[in-house]
């Protein structure tokens, strides 16, 4: 089993929709979750970081966090063909010495207008 | 806030030259540094994990001696590539973060280093 998995995709929404973008995780003593968008080309950029379990709001975005289940998720509202873009999960896990941030390989996601 | 500047962005040079990439914190200080490598259409892959003052830490298969990793300040890690083959070639991303694991990685912008 991948530390941090999700779909790898691609996930086609028509423009105006709701994009559900799912990650399971293996660390139960994991504390720190992050989404993080990057276009084709570029670097990586933080959208959301969620600690606690629950709903976590930030404009068109929201993470949701499921501790027990081991999930974390990222929905965005109202989507558009901007946001067509591969988002990666990343979550801190308990490592030798200390922790470690693990990505998962990303999802995807297009936008159709 | 947490601004990440990576210079330079794009670099195109000969084998076996050497090729420096400094990647700064502008408005935080980083405790953790941490460079990757991404080949097209792949993930990121870890390369090391830098602490300010301290040596870094290598992913297995990635040659310290041939990616050297400078930490000096809390503002600014290098990476040089020694002596650069074509098969070095690829997108190089410094991210930094203020603690290393509880808060989040802010990325630069990359590094595109194409090696003739």
């Amino acid at each position: 089993q991948k530390e941090v998995e999700q779909n790898s995709g691609p996930l086609s929404v028509p423009e105006g929709a709701i994009a559900s973008l799912n990650c399971t995780y293996s660390d139960r003593g994991s504390q720190s979750f992050f989404w993080y968008r990057q276009y084709s080309g570029k670097s990586p950029e933080l959208i959301m970081f969620i600690y606690s379990n629950g709903d976590k709001e930030d404009g068109r975005f929201t993470a949701q966090l499921n501790k027990a289940s081991q999930y974390v998720s990222l929905l965005i509202r109202d989507s558009q063909p901007s946001d067509s873009a591969t988002y990666l999960c990343a979550v801190n896990m308990r490592n030798t010495g200390g922790f470690k941030t693990i990505f998962g390989a990303g999802t995807r996601l297009f936008v159709k207008a | 806030g947490a601004v990440v500047s990576q210079h330079p962005s794009r670099v195109i040079c000969k084998s076996g030259t050497s090729v420096k990439i400094e990647c700064r914190s502008l408005d935080f200080q980083a405790t953790t540094m941490f460079w990757y490598r991404q080949f097209p259409k792949q993930s990121l892959m870890l390369m090391a994990t830098s602490n300010e003052g301290s040596k870094a830490t290598y992913e297995q298969g990635v040659e310290k001696d041939k990616f050297l990793i400078n930490h000096a300040s809390l503002t600014l890690s290098t990476l040089t590539v020694t002596s650069a083959h074509p098969e070095d070639s690829s997108f190089y991303i410094c991210s930094a973060s203020r603690t290393g694991y509880i808060e989040p990685q802010h990325f630069g912008d990359g590094t595109r280093l194409s090696i003739l």
